[in-house]
């Protein structure tokens, strides 16, 4: 079945630095992911669309200056954490949609981010 | 998007069948529901999809009444391993849609020796 990876796995940083998490759809194309961010104990929360080409399209209440998203090709979106803090230490999770099974989704692994 | 309601918590012995229900009250015509397992740690990962009736796969089995207003999970003969968080899912999967995964708060299923 389809793959999606996310790398780094886990990152640890200190406060004030940027961090960026990469999202790879591994043997098919996906015009469209999804970022979300899941704290212990809790579901997942989506923070945004990633459209392949054009300006992500950010959940309410999630700002897009912070939490910059960049999907340059058809197998590739990064999450860059901007100017991390430690309340943005979380599990950040990624999916991305295959159009030609049926549309179903298929979820990264995760990268589980803690700031310092 | 259709609003899902699951109980919070399940517990259950190894060996038993265990049936989760999903509520969908306001599904929409051309939405399908799917179910995702998650452990701790991990991303979800697709157990099973339906949009009517019954829909079995090796895993589990999908139950769909005519009302389409609910939908029940069911895993049999369940192990230590199945211990994990379950979520419904209800949305426009089309290859055309603009579906976009929106997750409730899910069941966590607790399997005892």
């Amino acid at each position: 079945g389809a793959v999606v990876s996310q790398h780094p796995s886990r990152v640890i940083c200190k406060s004030g630095t940027s961090v960026k998490i990469e999202c790879r759809s591994l043997d098919f194309q996906a015009t469209t992911m999804f970022w979300y961010r899941q704290f212990p104990k809790q579901s997942l929360m989506l923070m945004a669309t990633s459209n392949e080409g054009s300006k992500a399209t950010y959940e309410q209440g999630v700002e897009k200056d912070k939490f910059l998203i960049n999907h340059a090709s058809l197998t590739l979106s990064t999450l860059t954490v901007t100017s991390a803090h430690p309340e943005d230490s979380s599990f950040y999770i990624c999916s991305a949609r295959d159009p030609w099974a049926g549309g179903e989704q298929y979820f990264g692994p995760g990268t589980r981010l803690t700031v310092t | 998007l259709a609003k899902t309601t699951q109980p919070i918590s399940m517990d259950s012995y190894e060996g038993q069948e265990v049936n989760i229900t999903c509520s969908h009250n306001n599904i929409a015509t051309n939405d399908y529901i799917t179910w995702y397992q998650q452990f701790p740690s991990q991303g979800p990962r697709f157990i099973i999809q339906g949009y009517k009736t019954k829909v079995t796969n090796e895993v589990a089995s999908l139950f769909i009444p005519a009302d389409r207003k609910s939908s029940t999970l069911s895993l049999p003969r369940v192990s230590l391993s199945d211990t994990a968080v379950y979520y419904c899912l209800v949305g426009d999967a089309d290859r055309g849609g603009s579906y976009i995964p929106t997750f409730g708060r899910g069941t966590s299923l607790i399997v005892h020796p």
